[in-house]
């Protein structure tokens, strides 16, 4: 059972604005800010928002991040097949003094 | 560009021991707190363990204090986890991770390598 929560899955179609939520507590998400990691398949993840809605250069503007209280959210615009990935969420865990992840999200693109 | 390089994942007997290892390049080692993230078959990403750049500071999950260590060498650019008295459920890909200072004592990754397959089984 992972600290954040995130749906299991998720899908769109080519060009679609695909969102998936992170749901989080006082303790982590209330306080911190939460991060966002794309995993594709065989490769190792990689840092896609930090900070709550920063991007790390390289990284496509199509993807954007916000958070509100206790819940964040990562959105995808103009989806394409490449962002076929698992999707991750973490944030700094002030209670558990260390960083807590989501279960992920796997998006799938129709 | 970064790379984050891990070795030494196998298969582990319980009560065994095993010692990972990762090589980084691309970027200044010692600038940066690093850590060990960890994913078991079908779960969620854990965090295992991080360390400071001077390993004056290093800290642990409670499913693993006592049994793991983590420790680094900046000259050679290169971190590692001893792990003793592993158990079934330390099952898991091991990452080793980048750490950025992200405010208060928050540290999290940002860049990661490709993982390390560790199995614990008799």
């Amino acid at each position: 059972q992972s600290v954040l929560t995130q749906p299991p899955s998720a899908s769109g179609t080519p060009g679609q604005r695909v969102t998936i939520s992170c749901s989080g507590s006082n303790s982590n998400l209330g306080i911190n800010y939460v991060y966002w990691y794309q995993r594709l398949p065989g490769t190792a993840p990689r840092l896609l928002i930090y900070r709550n809605n920063q991007r790390p250069s390289g990284v496509s503007d199509r993807f954007s991040g916000s958070k509100s209280g206790t819940s964040a959210s990562l959105a995808i615009s103009g989806l394409r097949s490449e962002d076929e990935a698992d999707y991750y969420c973490a944030a700094w865990d002030g209670s558990l003094s260390g960083p807590v992840f989501g279960g992920g999200t796997k998006l799938t693109v129709l | 560009q970064v790379q984050l390089v891990e070795s030494g994942g196998g298969l582990v007997k319980p009560g065994g021991s095993l010692r990972l290892s990762c090589t980084a390049s691309g970027f200044t080692f010692n600038d940066y707190y690093m850590g060990w993230i960890r994913q078991a078959p079908g779960k969620g990403l854990e965090w295992v363990s991080y360390i400071s750049i001077s390993a004056t500071y290093t800290d642990y999950a409670d499913s693993v204090k006592g049994r793991f260590t983590i420790s680094r060498d900046n000259a050679k650019k290169s971190l590692y986890l001893q792990m003793d008295s592993p158990r079934g459920e330390d099952t898991a890909v091991y990452y080793c991770a980048r750490a950025v200072y992200c405010g208060g004592d928050c540290y999290l990754p940002d860049f990661w390598g490709q993982g390390t397959l560790v199995t614990v089984s008799s």
